[in-house]
């Protein structure tokens, strides 16, 4: 079965500081990944998503993402917080082979930024 | 406007009744999902309509029963409701049904049994 940990259920950084969220997954079988942001009293938003390919991916808002198979990690990170990223970040992985969208979320990172 | 809209956004109700909760999305998209949320923050999906038919229903208990009728709605009823229940129910969206598709959530049911 596949699993998702989110190491750190919240983070804190100074206003452009680095944020870096971590994010290990299990699966049997070659992974998609994704991540989402929840921002206070909205809905769940993606903001990038690995598939298979280039293992840095981009992703809105200047968030980026490295796929480490070795590592089975998923590390969100962004090189300089902005007071707008204040959210929670959840990190989700799908069954490549499964016919239909069934995530697997993992418990989220309230990430805070400091003024 | 609201992508995906959930009502109610706040629901607090005794043990044993019944309730309903509505979720309408105006993406024109094909498919549809529950999720729900624990008090660990973990999201679980429950079910998700493909063009209105039921493609994915987990380990849901009975008393969950979910309604589409037609592919812009997908309703959540609850029979007896247990204190266990109790969680934060999100509603999704996307244009396929595939595992690539990008979800668009509603904001939230936050349902408390008392």
């Amino acid at each position: 079965a596949q699993s998702v940990t989110q190491l750190g259920s919240h983070v804190s950084v100074s206003e452009g500081a680095l944020v870096l969220l971590r994010c290990n997954y299990s699966s049997s079988v070659p992974p998609y990944l994704f991540w989402y942001v929840q921002y206070p009293n909205q809905g769940l938003q993606l903001l990038l998503k690995y598939t298979t390919g280039a293992t840095l991916v981009k992703g809105i808002n200047g968030f980026e993402a490295e796929f480490k198979k070795s590592e089975t990690s998923f590390h969100l990170t962004k090189p300089s917080a902005h007071m707008s990223d204040a959210a929670e970040y959840f990190c989700a992985v799908s069954d490549a082979l499964q016919g239909a969208q069934k995530l697997v979320f993992g418990q989220g990172t309230r990430l805070t930024i400091n003024p | 406007d609201t992508a995906v809209s959930q009502t109610p956004k706040y629901l607090v109700t005794q043990m044993g009744n019944d309730k309903s909760i509505k979720c309408e999305q105006n993406l024109g998209h094909d498919t549809m999902y529950w999720y729900k949320q624990d008090s660990k923050k973990f999201l679980k999906i429950m079910f998700s309509y493909n063009n209105k038919e039921l493609i994915i229903n987990e380990t849901v208990p009975n008393r969950f029963s979910p309604k589409s009728p037609d592919k812009a709605h997908l309703n959540l009823h609850i029979n007896s409701l247990e204190l266990g229940d109790s969680a934060v129910y999100f509603c999704a969206s996307s244009q396929g049904a595939g595992p690539l598709v990008k979800l668009f959530f509603g904001s939230g049911t936050q349902l408390s049994v008392l």
